[in-house]
């Protein structure tokens, strides 16, 4: 089992709708949650940046975690066809270096 | 510029060629990092530096796997004798490691390579 799982999808949804995306994960000492956004043939990104449990909201997106759960969640409202990317989750341990572990990433197509 | 810039864009070697892959990070990001994206999957870390100094390389699939970055700031990832399995994107990144969103990485838009 990979330590981070996220289904890869494809998702395709009408403009307008919201999204919810997700990961799972298994190591409990992940203490920073991120979201990524890549379009094709780009780089990763940065969305949303999440330390620890709770919510945050930006615009459109917003981002929660429960580590409980060990669960984290993306919804995206009012989706327009320019949100149509590859979304990954991602996640590091305490402290302030070391590597983000990736999910596979959920490919999203709004459809006008 | 501003953002990571990586080169070449794209590659193609044949079975066997030796490779370098090149970053140069933004100006005074001390960490900077290598990650290996299959198709269809999310980025694999292979190795990481902070200044000169790699901390860890632990995601190296091999030993035809080297990275440097010998004065803190561009680095090179050198792949020998390459294979098929070696086809993927190679995103570079790199990071402050202070500030309101610690850790964030910036990501370059990567190294297509191609072995055939």
């Amino acid at each position: 089992q990979k330590e981070v799982e996220q289904d890869p999808g494809p998702l395709s949804v009408p403009e307008g709708a919201i999204v919810s995306l997700n990961c799972t994960y298994s190591n409990s000492a992940f203490q920073y949650f991120m979201w990524y956004r890549q379009y094709s043939r780009k780089g990763p990104e940065l969305l949303m940046y999440t330390y620890s449990s709770g919510n945050k909201e930006d615009g459109r997106f917003t981002a929660q975690v429960d580590k409980s759960s060990k669960y984290i969640s993306l919804f995206i409202r009012d989706s327009q066809p320019s949100d149509s990317a590859t979304y990954l989750c991602a996640m590091k341990k305490g402290g302030s270096q070391g590597n983000l572990i990736f999910g596979k990433g959920t490919k999203l197509s709004v459809k006008p | 510029g501003a953002g990571v810039s990586q080169s070449p864009r794209y590659k193609v070697a044949k079975r066997g060629q030796d490779v370098a892959l090149r970053c140069d990070p933004i100006s005074g990001h001390v960490s900077l990092f290598w990650y290996q994206q299959a198709l269809g999957q999310g980025p694999e870390f292979l190795t990481y530096f902070q200044n000169e100094a790699q901390l860890d390389k632990s995601g190296l699939p091999s030993d035809r796997f080297f990275a440097e970055r010998p004065e803190g700031s561009v680095s090179t990832l050198k792949i020998q004798r390459t294979q098929q399995e070696d086809s993927a994107v190679y995103l570079c990144a790199s990071s402050l490691d202070r500030g309101p969103n610690t850790g964030e990485l910036f990501f370059g838009e990567g190294s297509r390579l191609t072995v055939l």
